[in-house]
């Protein structure tokens, strides 16, 4: 089956602060991939996805990029704010929607 | 509304006691999934509806837990039984086509605890 490896947190960083959540997959066929946010107190929501190799996805200055060669998909910002902290987890999908789930990683972000 | 609703948002059981758990998806939506979510965990699939029919039970831990459809709107999860390893978040989730490209819309879950 698909399975998704995430790189360990916590991450604690600094306002205005450059982030890199690396995330990586292995998956059969041609799946899609996503980044998925849970804000505190909130529900999970669609960060942004990508559905071919070499697609970009970006959202609230967020992005990824489906490399098929790596089976990466890891996400940046290039300034990080407060209102970011999170905690974000990546995911693939397979013919039928079904998501896996990578094991989410805490970010927080300090003033 | 909008979005996806769960009810209870908090339930707290006595082990051995059984459980139901509702979801309403978003009107229209075809796809219905569970996940359960343990503390500090990502989502793990539970089972997966399309319309009324159940297409994979395959994450279901245990045969105490059971899903339904019935209308292919609303849909209930049971949990027969309860043990302390059942206690996590449990999670709804509707798209509105099959396929790989449609993303999931999550509801804020059933915290479930087991005492």
């Amino acid at each position: 089956g698909n399975s998704v490896t995430q790189m360990e947190g916590p991450v604690t960083l600094s306002e205005e602060a450059f982030l890199t959540i690396n995330c990586t997959y292995t998956a059969t066929g041609y799946p899609s991939l996503f980044w998925y946010v849970q804000y505190p107190g909130e529900g999970l929501q669609l960060l942004l996805k990508a559905t071919k190799a070499d697609d970009k996805g970006s959202n609230k200055g967020f992005e990824a990029t489906y490399r098929k060669e790596t089976t990466s998909f890891h996400l940046e910002k290039g300034s990080v704010q407060v209102s970011d902290s999170a905690v974000y987890f990546c995911a693939v999908t397979g013919a039928n929607s079904k998501l896996t789930f990578g094991k989410g990683i805490t970010l927080s972000v300090r003033p | 509304g909008a979005g996806v609703s769960q009810s209870p948002r908090y339930k707290v059981a006595k082990r051995g006691q059984d459980v139901a758990l509702r979801c309403d998806p978003i009107s229209g939506h075809v796809s219905l999934f569970w996940y359960q979510q343990a503390l500090g965990q990502g989502p793990e699939f539970l089972t997966y509806f399309q319309n009324e029919a159940q297409l994979d039970k395959s994450g279901l831990p245990s045969d105490r837990f059971f899903a339904e459809r019935p209308e292919g709107s609303v849909s209930t999860l049971k949990i027969q039984r309860t043990q302390q390893e059942d206690s996590a978040v449990y999670l709804c989730a509707s798209s509105l086509a099959q396929g790989k490209e449609s993303p999931l819309h999550f509801g804020n879950g059933t915290r479930l605890t087991v005492t």
